[in-house]
């Protein structure tokens, strides 16, 4: 099975910040790599797939970078509604998934 | 409006069954792949099954394999989870999910329903 590991566990920032979420694979997922966020009471929501392209409707201030086994997400500059938990999740080859532990980004 | 809605969940105790379901609307149900995702209390999120667009293909996490059983009728836009042999580890709020963008990930989820496994 293969393994994500988020870092950091939580981030502290403040609005107008930029942010930057780290996820490793235990070994080379391709780009198969997707980010999602969750807010408290909430489902997830998909914010970027194959690794670096935006899902529809996710602003231009979210972006994801890498291949294999090192994967990025950046927030260009926080708004106040980007403090959530954000998960990246990977799909193997024989279609099953994994996700991370997740990163809480929290206003600092 | 694309919508999934999921119900069925609710208290069962260890050993027991539960069926959940999920409603799609607003998109074609059958051209899609389908999962269940689910969430244990204050954790992260854990996929657990997913279907093929016809049913001809199902895939499990290990925890649930021999347990649990995911279908699909499409003539219903529904998806299912009959969940049987209930441990108090798979007490969670169960998300519905579409596989999209190259069953890469998840574009589409429900609000969730909770099943709580306890005596």
């Amino acid at each position: 099975e293969i393994v994500l590991t988020q870092s950091p566990a939580t981030l502290s920032l403040s609005p107008g910040e930029r942010a930057t979420l780290s996820c490793r694979a235990s070994q080379s997922v391709s780009s198969y790599l997707a980010w999602y966020q969750q807010k408290p009471g909430q489902a997830p929501r998909l914010l970027i797939y194959d690794a670096s392209n935006r899902a529809t409707g996710i602003p231009a201030r979210f972006s994801g970078s890498g291949s294999g086994t090192d994967f990025t997400l950046t927030i260009s500059s926080l708004e106040p509604e980007d403090f959530a938990v954000y998960y990246c999740q990977q799909r193997s080859n024989w279609l099953r998934y994994t996700f991370g532990q997740g990163t809480k980004l929290e206003i600092k | 409006e694309v919508q999934l809605v999921e119900s069925g969940g609710g208290l069962v105790q260890p050993g027991g069954s539960l069926r959940l379901s999920c409603a799609a609307s607003g998109f074609t149900f059958s051209s899609y792949w389908m999962s269940w995702v689910r969430q244990a209390p204050g954790k992260g999120l854990e996929w657990v099954a997913n279907i093929k667009q016809d049913g001809s293909e199902k895939y499990y996490v290990d925890s649930v394999k021999g347990r649990f059983t995911i279908s699909r009728d499409n003539a219903k836009n529904s998806l299912y989870l009959q969940m049987n042999s209930l441990r108090a580890e798979d007490t969670a709020v169960y998300y519905c999910a579409r596989v999209g963008y190259g069953l890469v990930a998840f574009d589409i989820w429900g609000q969730g329903t909770m099943v709580t496994v306890s005596s």
